[in-house]
């Protein structure tokens, strides 16, 4: 099956700094690659889309200037965290989608981020 | 809006019965319906994927119906083992690039 990788695992940073985390399509291109968060015991929420080549599209009250999405190629997309505080800790996943016929669509191991 | 519920928050059954999970949404038409497993602290796996025009579909153990007329999705693990546990996620799609709708899970427990 397809594979998504993301990096890093796990990522502690003080408030005010800026994390990045990326995300990789291991064995395909990923045409579409999706960014969720998720809160303890909570379903996934859908941040933001990222087509490669093109701008992000963000779900409402996404800050898009909080959170960076950048899909520079076919197969890695960024997240960056800018001016991290304590309440932008949570585990963040992203998932890719193939988009060649490709229905399914493939998440990352997810990173745990940890603002102090 | 579209509205995914899952039958309960937890279920716990014996070990070698069927897990049955129940996925229901209003509001929506999906044209792909898709199941994951979730195990804590990681992202979520891939297990099933089923079409609007199919009516079920199987793998090894696992099981996935699709009722479009009664909007609603079943999920069964027969043969259940204590390694099945994990929270499972319905999540509804409507188009082949289209976002993923989920529902909040539902997280099973098999007891020896």
């Amino acid at each position: 099956g397809a594979v998504v990788s993301q990096h890093p695992s796990r990522v502690i940073c003080k408030s005010g700094t800026s994390v990045k985390i990326e995300c990789r399509s291991l064995d395909f291109q990923a045409t579409t690659m999706f960014w969720y968060r998720q809160f303890p015991k909570k379903s996934l929420m859908l941040m933001a889309t990222s087509n490669e080549g093109s701008k992000a599209t963000y779900e409402q009250g996404v800050e898009k200037d909080k959170f960076l999405i950048n899909h520079a190629s076919l197969t890695l997309s960024t997240l960056t965290v800018t001016s991290a505080h304590p309440e932008d800790s949570s585990f963040y996943i992203c998932s890719a989608s193939s988009g060649d016929g490709g229905e399914t669509q493939y998440f990352g191991p997810g990173t745990r981020l940890l603002v102090l | 809006s579209q509205k995914i519920e899952q039958n309960s928050e937890a279920l716990n059954i014996q070990e070698g019965k069927t897990a049955t999970l129940t996925c229901n949404y209003t509001n929506y038409s999906p044209a792909y319906l898709q199941w994951y497993r979730q195990d804590p602290g990681r992202g979520p796996v891939f297990l099933l994927l089923i079409r609007e025009n199919e009516k079920e579909k199987r793998k090894e153990r696992l099981k996935v119906t699709f009722d479009t007329t009664l909007k609603q999705s079943l999920f069964h693990i027969t043969a259940s083992q204590p390694a099945d546990s994990a929270t499972y996620l319905c999540a509804l799609r409507g188009s082949t690039l289209g976002r993923l709708y989920f529902g909040r899970g539902t997280q099973l427990t098999v007891w020896p």
